[in-house]
């Protein structure tokens, strides 16, 4: 069975800090990873993607994230957060091996201060 | 080119009202998800369309939901005798159709379903 873990409900930064949004998974066979961002009253947008290619995965915006197999985690990452940053991040498993559907987790919601 | 479109944008029914939501999807995607997604909560899955056939309908909650894409292109999620509990956003994606475990999934805008 797959899972998500999203470690935080809420993040503030201040703009121009970097940002960490945290996740960790539990998989039973190869997971691919996602991470999605939801700006209000918006559809949900791909941030990035692994799936099984290079551990660190560079996506738009500016963001990025490692698949560390060993710690079962795929943090988020930016260097430096911007206004337009504020939303909500979903992290996403799911098991390509079996054919299983995407399990999100419960969300982070990112504030960013100026 | 045109993303992936959900009509309506906001339906308020009454308790055991029967409620249809549509999806259009990106042309040429064969793939087309539907999820619910409660206040405070991640997308959760509902059912999988591969083409015009329900490939995995495993997260329906219950025989009240139904949902149906008679040509392979636009689906129709159907909800019988509406409960309060049945309140949430209901989303749709769609993709190419290869390989759900890892393509990207597009998502639309999503239904606001009250059920008073």
């Amino acid at each position: 069975a797959q899972s998500v873990t999203q470690l935080d409900s809420h993040v503030s930064v201040s703009e121009g800090t970097p940002v960490l949004l945290r996740c960790n998974y539990s998989s039973s066979y190869s997971p691919s990873l996602f991470w999605y961002v939801q700006h209000p009253n918006k559809g949900l947008q791909l941030l990035l993607k692994y799936t099984s290619a290079a551990t660190l995965v560079k996506g738009i915006n500016g963001f990025e994230a490692e698949f560390k197999k060993s710690e079962t985690s795929f943090h988020l990452t930016k260097p430096s957060a911007h206004m337009s940053d504020a939303a909500e991040y979903f992290c996403v498993v799911s098991d390509h091996q079996a054919g299983t559907a995407l399990i999100f987790g419960k969300g982070t919601t990112l504030s960013v201060s100026s | 080119g045109a993303g992936v479109s959900q009509t309506p944008s906001n339906k308020v029914t009454e308790k055991g009202k029967y409620v249809e939501l549509r999806c259009d999807p990106i042309s040429g995607h064969t793939a087309l998800y539907w999820y619910r997604q409660s206040l405070g909560q991640g997308p959760e899955f509902l059912i999988y369309f591969q083409g015009t056939g329900a490939a995995d309908d495993s997260g329906l909650p219950n025989d009240r939901f139904f949902a149906v894409r008679p040509e392979g292109s636009v689906s129709t999620l159907k909800i019988q005798r509406t409960e309060r509990g049945d309140s949430a956003v209901y989303l749709c994606a769609s993709s190419l159709g290869g390989d759900r475990g890892r393509e990207t999934q597009y998502f639309g805008p999503g239904t606001r379903l009250l059920v008073l």
